[in-house]
């Protein structure tokens, strides 16, 4: 399968701080999304992104789609405690998404 | 009422048990898949279906097998558990070309023992 790989694996930060996380394959993707997982729930999606180059912000949360199309990056700006969670990536090819790893925060108040 | 269920949200099970994990929609979607999540590894998908009459391995589908009931449901079973299919299941929804991603279920932790 496709392979994404998404770092930091986990970060652990002040209440307030910024954030950035990152995605990266050796594919070409269509569209980059960012999902959350909160403890206990399935993902939920943050942000879409449909071009290269594209940059997208939700709130406090701005995403990426790289120009080669091959990463995108999250930023979540101001942390506070509920953005605690796994981040996921996802890369559409085709019909299919693939994920990536996961970051798993840890924002300390 | 959850767009996505899934039951059981929990189950432990033994060695060589036949189990079924369920899947149940309300968001009028074609496609319904079937994902494993293991600590460090992400998202796998199992199976994935676009139709009613419609069934396709994912990239971990040995030791696994799908239902697609009706357009709303859409059942993982595994024949004969093993403790290596310990993980989180979800199970998730997509409209047409799934521009918007896919809508997840909470998810059913599966412990084989």
């Amino acid at each position: 399968g496709q392979q994404l790989n998404q770092s930091p694996q986990s970060m652990f930060i002040q209440e307030g701080e910024d954030v950035s996380m990152n995605c990266t394959s050796s594919s070409i993707f269509n569209t980059w999304l960012w999902y959350k997982q909160d403890p206990g729930e399935g993902p939920v999606l943050l942000i879409a992104l449909y071009k290269a180059g594209e940059l997208t912000s939700n709130g406090r949360l701005t995403a990426q789609f790289g120009i080669t199309r091959k990463d995108s990056f999250l930023n979540i700006s101001a942390s506070i405690p509920s953005d605690v969670g796994i981040y996921f990536c996802a890369g559409q090819t085709g019909n299919q998404f693939y994920f990536g790893t996961g970051t798993s925060l840890t924002v300390i108040p | 009422d959850a767009d996505v269920t899934q039951t059981p949200r929990n189950r432990i099970t033994k060695t060589g048990k036949r189990i079924m994990l369920e899947c149940s929609q309300t968001k009028g979607h074609d496609r319904m898949y079937w994902y494993r999540q293991d600590p460090g590894l992400g998202l796998r998908l199992i199976y994935y279906s676009f139709d009613v009459k419609d069934i396709n391995k994912g990239e971990i589908s040995d030791g696994y097998s799908v239902s697609r009931q009706a357009q709303a449901k859409f059942s993982l079973s595994l024949e004969s558990a093993i403790p290596n299919q310990t993980a989180l299941y979800f199970c998730a929804t997509s409209d047409g070309p799934s521009i918007w991603g896919y809508t997840f279920g909470s998810g059913t932790r599966l412990t084989v023992v």
